[in-house]
């Protein structure tokens, strides 16, 4: 069936990285774009960037600009999000989540990844 | 940014209720505009896209309506399994941004 996979909880200190994989299966990789949308413990959704896994095109929020990373290997169908220099308030569970095809909705998503930035 | 508000932000409701959430934008959004059910512990879930369409899969007790900054979800008849929180989301423009949830609970 369609899916996404992600990676395991990490644990990090702050001004350290972390990246977080996505390995799609059931479905043409190339095919849909992938987001990538984070939550704050108790908190609602917040949307970081999106990268075309057919020609590696990406657009990122503002706010992480120079933070963030997102790339793809296609030969894995695994996407990845790399952030930088993290914060306590990086602190949250970050999801993977494909596009509806010909629209800007997010239809499957993975199972969600918590990152603990703690000193 | 597009600011995103959602009203009520909570909802008491009981089975069988007819229930409306609204959500509206900051500047017209022409359709751009989702609506996503979460429940505790669980990745979003998409249920309505372009203001109005039903994604595959999801009930027709959903259902969506709205245009530029007003928009609301509606669902028709409660059952226990739609007591969660409901977010919007527009991607008419970047950074796409959504709603702070409307979190409905039994009454």
């Amino acid at each position: 069936q369609v899916q996404l996979v992600q990676s395991g909880a990490e644990v990090k200190k702050p001004g350290a990285s972390v990246k977080v994989s996505c390995r799609a299966s059931g479905y043409t990789f190339t095919s849909y774009g992938i987001n990538w949308v984070r939550q704050a413990p108790g908190q609602g959704l917040e949307w970081m960037g999106w990268i075309n896994p057919y020609n590696g095109n990406r657009n990122y929020a503002q706010k992480l600009q120079g933070r963030v990373t997102m790339t793809t290997d296609t030969s894995t169908s695994t996407a990845y999000m790399d952030l930088r220099s993290l914060r306590s308030d990086d602190t949250a569970i970050y999801y993977c989540a494909r596009n509806v095809a010909g629209y800007d909705a997010f239809d499957i998503w993975g199972q969600g990844t918590m990152v603990t930035v703690s000193s | 940014d597009t600011q995103m508000t959602q009203s009520p932000s909570s909802l008491s409701a009981s089975v069988g209720d007819r229930v409306t959430i609204t959500c509206r934008a900051s500047q017209s959004i022409s359709s751009y505009l989702n609506w996503y059910q979460q429940k505790p512990g669980k990745a979003p879930k998409l249920l309505i896209y372009a203001a109005s369409n039903l994604q595959s899969g999801v009930p027709s007790r959903f259902s969506g309506s709205g245009s530029g900054t007003d928009f609301t979800l509606t669902i028709s008849s409660l059952r226990p399994e739609d007591f969660a929180t409901y977010y919007c989301q527009q991607f008419y423009s970047t950074p796409s941004t959504f709603g702070q949830g409307t979190k409905l609970e039994i009454k």
